[in-house]
C-alpha cells in the first residue's frame, strides 16, 4: 500500500546549520507530495508542496524536490533558526476523489542558539 | 476567514462518558477529515467526508462516529470513552476540486480519558 517514511528524530542543530530531513515514499499512481510543520501546541500548517516529478516546492527558505526516480522528497534549509524548531511531517496524496493524505511519523527538529 | 475551528481545546473525560468534538470551517470546502495524533506518532485518519451527507471510515474508526449535515460542520462523537482514546484530535478540510490540494488544519482538541 501507499506509505511515507521519514528519518527518525529528534534532529538537533545549531543555529545557521544546514538542515536535511529525509522522506521517501511508496505509491501507486502519481502522488502529490507535501511537507507540513507543527509548532508546539498548534495544528499542522502546510510548508510546501510539489504536484509532479521534478517540481521544487519552496517556502520560508525551505526547499524540497519531487524525485520520482528515487521516490524521495527530502526537506532542506540552508541556515536554520531557533524559530524553525518544530515537528515536520512528510505526506502524500494519491486520490483526487477524496483528498486523503498519508503522513510519515514526523521528525522533531530542535535548533539551539 | 477563521479557517478551521475546533472546540473544546482541552477536555478530560471519565471512562464510559461520551462527548462531541466540534469542527467548523468557513472556507466552503467540500472535504473534511478527523485525525488523531498520539505522542511521537504521525496522524491517523479516523473518518472523512467528501460532502454534506457523505461520510466514510478512515484507518481507525472504531469507537467514533461522525455526521455531516452541512458543508461547514463535521462533528466527531465519542461514545463510551476509553483510555485508548486519549489523544490530540485534529480536524482538517480540503477544497476538493480536481487538483490535489492541501489540507487546512484546526488547532486541535487535547482529550484525556481517565
Amino acid at each position: 500500500g501507499d506509505s511515507v517514511t521519514q528519518m527518525e528524530g529528534p534532529v538537533t542543530l545549531s543555529e545557521e546549520a544546514f538542515l536535511t530531513i529525509n522522506c521517501t515514499y511508496t505509491a501507486t499512481g502519481y502522488p502529490s507530495l507535501f511537507w507540513y510543520v507543527q509548532y508546539p501546541g498548534e495544528g499542522l500548517q502546510l510548508l510546501l508542496k510539489a504536484t509532479k516529478a521534478d517540481d521544487k516546492g519552496s517556502n520560508k527558505g525551505f526547499e524540497a524536490t519531487y524525485r520520482k526516480e528515487t521516490t524521495s522528497f527530502h526537506l532542506e534549509k540552508g541556515s536554520v533558526q531557533v524559530s524553525d524548531s518544530a515537528v515536520y511531517f512528510c505526506a502524500l496524496s494519491v486520490s483526487s476523489n477524496t483528498g486523503k493524505l498519508i503522513f510519515g511519523q514526523g521528525t522533531t527538529l530542535q535548533v539551539k542558539p | 476567514n477563521a479557517g478551521v475551528t475546533q472546540t473544546p481545546k482541552f477536555r478530560i473525560l471519565k471512562i464510559g462518558q461520551s462527548m462531541t468534538l466540534q469542527c467548523t470551517q468557513d472556507m466552503n470546502h467540500n472535504y473534511m477529515y478527523w485525525y488523531r495524533q498520539d505522542p511521537g506518532m504521525g496522524l491517523k485518519l479516523i473518518y472523512y467526508s467528501v460532502g454534506a451527507g457523505i461520510t466514510d471510515k478512515g484507518e481507525v474508526p472504531n469507537g467514533y462516529n461522525v455526521s455531516r449535515s452541512t458543508t461547514e460542520d463535521f462533528p466527531l462523537r465519542l461514545e463510551l470513552a476509553a483510555p485508548s482514546q486519549t489523544s490530540v484530535y485534529f480536524c482538517a478540510s480540503n477544497k476538493g476540486d480536481r487538483v490535489k490540494g492541501e489540507q487546512y488544519f484546526g488547532p486541535g482538541t487535547r482529550l484525556t480519558v481517565t
